[in-house]
């Protein structure tokens, strides 16, 4: 069964604008984090934001803010004021409990193409 | 300030050759992993090894063989390549009970 769900296969956000993008996760796991990583043209992936099952607070990482809400088992990415170079795929990931000395598996989601319209 | 690095960045091979991929890390971080990503896909865990000197199985590990050959080295070997594993292969790792995991910048493999 897949674990993380990612609905929209691509996204367009006007420069400047905010925008939203989806992710539902499944567990039955009481401790787990979830990630968005993002992946320019170029291919290498960036990690961007993180949110563990137990914080209280929703995330934020400068113009990143990951909306946590953990009844839904939803752990969307808002990305304020995009910019052009926001253009990319963005994977939403959830952490595994931890296993052997600290390692972890992550389950990705298929991902959300971005395109910032300038 | 060189992180996760992956060698080679492409490789071509025919069906049946074998190949090692090759990854190291100089954060030294207990924890390294090896995806693939396939297209429309995510990435999806082929091996990971905890610690030197031990491996486990992700969720895709048949045809990959892995070694974690000391703490800044995890290699995954295809001993014969088949088409189905043209995919582009990521190379992780993570601090111990640390949240974020660094990537390398990817090997893109081709299978003909």
């Amino acid at each position: 069964a897949q674990k993380i769900t990612q609905t929209q296969p691509g996204m367009f956000v006007q420069e400047k604008e905010a925008v939203t993008l989806d992710c539902t996760y499944d567990t039955s796991d009481q401790s787990y984090g979830l990630f968005w990583y993002k992946q320019p043209s170029s291919g290498e992936m960036i990690f961007l934001i993180y949110q563990g099952s137990y914080d209280e607070q929703n995330a934020t990482e400068g113009r990143y803010s990951l909306n946590f809400q953990k009844a839904r088992k939803s752990a969307n990415l808002v990305i304020s004021a995009s910019q052009l170079g926001d253009s990319a795929m963005y994977f939403c990931a959830m952490r595994e409990p931890y296993s052997g000395a600290g390692s972890y598996q992550l389950t990705f989601g298929k991902g959300t193409k971005l395109s910032v319209i300038p | 300030n060189a992180g996760v690095t992956q060698t080679p960045k492409f490789q071509v091979l025919k069906t049946g050759q074998s190949m090692t991929l090759q990854c190291a890390q100089d954060m030294n971080h207990n924890s390294m992993y090896w995806y693939r990503q396939d297209p429309g896909m995510g990435l999806r865990l082929i091996y990971y090894s905890a610690s030197e000197g031990t491996t486990d199985k992700g969720e895709v590990p048949n045809g990959y063989n892995v070694s974690r050959l000391n703490k800044r080295e995890f290699s995954l070997r295809l001993e014969s390549a088949a088409p189905s594993q043209t995919s582009v292969y990521f190379c992780a790792s993570n601090e111990q009970g640390v949240t974020e995991a660094f990537f390398g910048q990817g090997t893109r493999l081709t299978v003909v």
